[in-house]
């Protein structure tokens, strides 16, 4: 049973777009939202990550927005570049030992 | 450098073997984590050390068995190897810094299973 879902799947935006993935979860006693970058080969790599008692979060180009009533967040990638080209996950969990659940990745493609 | 390392990066193997996969990170966190990644890249927490001790036991065949020599080291042991077992096995290690649980993960490494 899948408990994060993530959407959509793959995305394709222009250089300079904005690129926006959703997720939801079920879980109410999730307090630890992690966003994970991987790039093709690689391990995937935290980006940012929000708790819910904030509404949003932005760390340079890169803005978590979440809703605890409607228990969704997304990541919104402002200006997106041909780097930004990746598999977004996210994840959610409560923080005690790190155990998350992954949504299922949505592969980012910006065209130049 | 300082990082999560994994050998082999690539296996392959036949049916029915034994293999190990070992991790090694030397960042001093305290807690260690093995991920399996499918095909479809869905990403799944499969055991979780903490300082030696198991906290995190996924429902994971009891042919993978987990193995903490010391804070540093997490290994994993697969025995009787099955085609669905293939897959790309992550290791990770964990820190909290600024109140967020900041995990690190290895390369992995891709278990193919002929």
């Amino acid at each position: 049973q899948q408990q994060v879902k993530q959407s959509p799947q793959s995305l394709i935006v222009q250089k300079g777009g904005i690129s926006i993935i959703n997720c939801a979860y079920e879980n109410t006693a999730f307090d630890y939202f992690p966003w994970y970058q991987q790039f093709p080969g690689k391990g995937p790599a935290l980006l940012i990550a929000i708790r819910p008692d904030v509404s949003e979060k932005k760390e340079g180009r890169f803005t978590i927005s979440f809703n605890k009533s409607a228990k969704q967040f997304s990541l919104h990638i402002m200006d997106s570049q041909p780097g930004d080209s990746a598999t977004y996950f996210c994840a959610a969990g409560t923080d005690s030992w790190g155990k998350f659940q992954f949504g299922a990745g949505t592969q980012v493609v910006v065209t130049p | 450098d300082t990082a999560v390392s994994q050998t082999p990066k690539y296996l392959v193997t036949q049916m029915g073997n034994d293999k190990s996969i070992k991790c090694e990170q030397n960042l001093g966190h305290d807690t260690m984590y093995w991920y399996k990644q499918d095909s479809k890249k869905f990403l799944k927490i499969m055991f979780s050390y903490n300082n030696k001790e198991l906290i995190i036991n996924e429902t994971v065949p009891n042919r993978f068995s987990p193995k903490s020599p010391d804070k540093a080291h997490l290994n994993l042991h697969i025995n009787s190897l099955e085609l669905g077992d293939s897959a790309v096995y992550f290791c990770a290690s964990s820190q909290v810094r600024e109140g967020y649980n900041e995990q690190f993960f290895g390369p992995g490494t891709r278990l193919t299973v002929l």
